[in-house]
Order: structure tokens, then sequence, then C-alpha cells
């Protein structure tokens, strides 16, 4: 059974840099086609996706915010850490990250996800 | 980017109806196609990949279908546990969401 557990702070102050983490079990990312990705949802809207990691250590960045974020992994540790710099109020939202598999695609759909952080970006 | 269009954004039904949600990409995304399904205060939940293959799991009575631009989830009886959000998700090109429809009973 694949399950996925988001962690790191509840609150940053804007211009902090946010780090999160993501614990998984059920599946090894030194396995060929295993990834995981970072979705967020903001209060009450749409999700957006965000960033991914394959296990040859491919990286995929949502455009709009490559600029910001980075994503590494453990696979030792089974973890997955993403790292957003210079939040704002409008990054408040709820974190989430997920399982995937490689396709000929960049991205693929997300199965499991975790059950997702909230984060909240004030002063 | 490929903007996702979904309507409509809210569908009131009742148990035992069929209904149908669609999606519209701004370009065409082949069948690179998700449908997730989320309940308040939960994560999503993957029912459909590449437009029209059912994730394991997931009940039969949830079907996908569409090709190039436009995209239709339908659930064929709705049963009480399926009031929840649908999300499409392309990922074609990197990856979007729709803005969601929210399934609500009349």
């Amino acid at each position: 059974q694949i399950t996925l557990k988001e962690s790191g702070p509840t609150l940053v102050k804007p211009t902090q840099t946010l780090t999160l983490t993501c614990t998984f079990s059920g599946f090894s990312l030194s396995t060929s086609g295993v990834g995981v990705g970072w979705i967020r949802q903001p209060p009450g809207k749409a999700l957006e996706w965000l960033a991914l990691i394959y296990w040859d250590d491919e990286k995929r960045y949502s455009p709009s915010l490559k600029s910001r974020l980075a994503i590494t992994k453990d696979t030792s540790k089974n973890q997955v850490v993403l790292t957003m710099t210079n939040t704002d109020p409008v990054d408040t939202a709820t974190y989430y990250c997920a399982h995937t598999r490689a396709d000929i695609v960049v991205v693929n759909a997300f199965s499991p996800w975790g059950q997702g952080t909230l984060v909240t970006v004030s002063s | 980017d490929i903007q996702m269009t979904q309507s409509p954004s809210t569908l009131s039904a009742s148990v035992g109806d069929r209904v149908a949600i669609t999606c519209r990409a701004s370009q065409g995304i082949v069948n690179w196609l998700a449908w997730y399904q989320q309940k308040p205060g939960k994560a999503p939940k993957l029912l459909i990949y590449k437009a029209s293959s059912l994730e394991s799991g997931v009940p039969s009575r949830f079907s996908g279908s569409g090709y190039g631009t436009e995209f239709t989830l339908t659930i064929s009886s709705l049963q009480p546990d399926d009031f929840a959000t649908y999300y499409c998700q392309q990922y074609n090109s990197y990856s979007s969401f729709g803005q969601g429809t929210k399934l609500e009973i009349k």
C-alpha cells in the first residue's frame, strides 16, 4: 500500500523560504518509472501543479513558478523535499505530494495523494 | 500555458441520476487528461486517466471520454458517496487543472 505524508511549517512570513517534506512508503524512488509530485490548493480554490521528480533525478517545474522552486529526493529516507523561495500571502495553500509514474509525457496523473498540509504565509 | 475550463461550475442532481461534466482544453491535449474526485477536507482521488482509463478500485459507474480539446466525465447512476467536487487535469504540456465542478444534492 502506497502512502505519502507532507510535513513542514504551518506559518511562514512573507519573503521567507518554505521547505516542505514528503515522506512516503510502499514504493521506492530508486525504482524505474516512479515519481513524486507536489500540487497545491489555495483555500476554496482550484489545484495547481508545482513540481515533480522522477527516479532518475529528472525534475520538472511549473513554468510560472520555476524560478522559486527546487525539488530534491533522498532515496535512503524515502523523502522528497520541495523548497519555495520568496513566499507571499498568495502562496497560502494546502500543499499535497503525490505518487506518479513516468510515461511519454513530462507530467502524469497522480495517485495516491498525501493528506496535505496547510501553509499560511502571513506576517 | 494550457487552460482547462470545466462546465458546469455547480451541478445539482439526485441519487440515481446520470450526470456529465465537461472539460475543455485551450489547445489539443491528445488524450492526456485525468479526472479527480475531492471531498471537503480530503485529498483528491484519481478516477480516470488517459481520458477514458478507469483507475483500479474506482466503481464502473464512472467513465471518461473525449480526445483533443473536449472531454467528459460521466457518472451513470449517482450514489450518495458521489457528491463531491470534480477536477480535470491535463498533462500533455506540463500540467494544469480545471477550476472544479461541485456536484451537490438537489
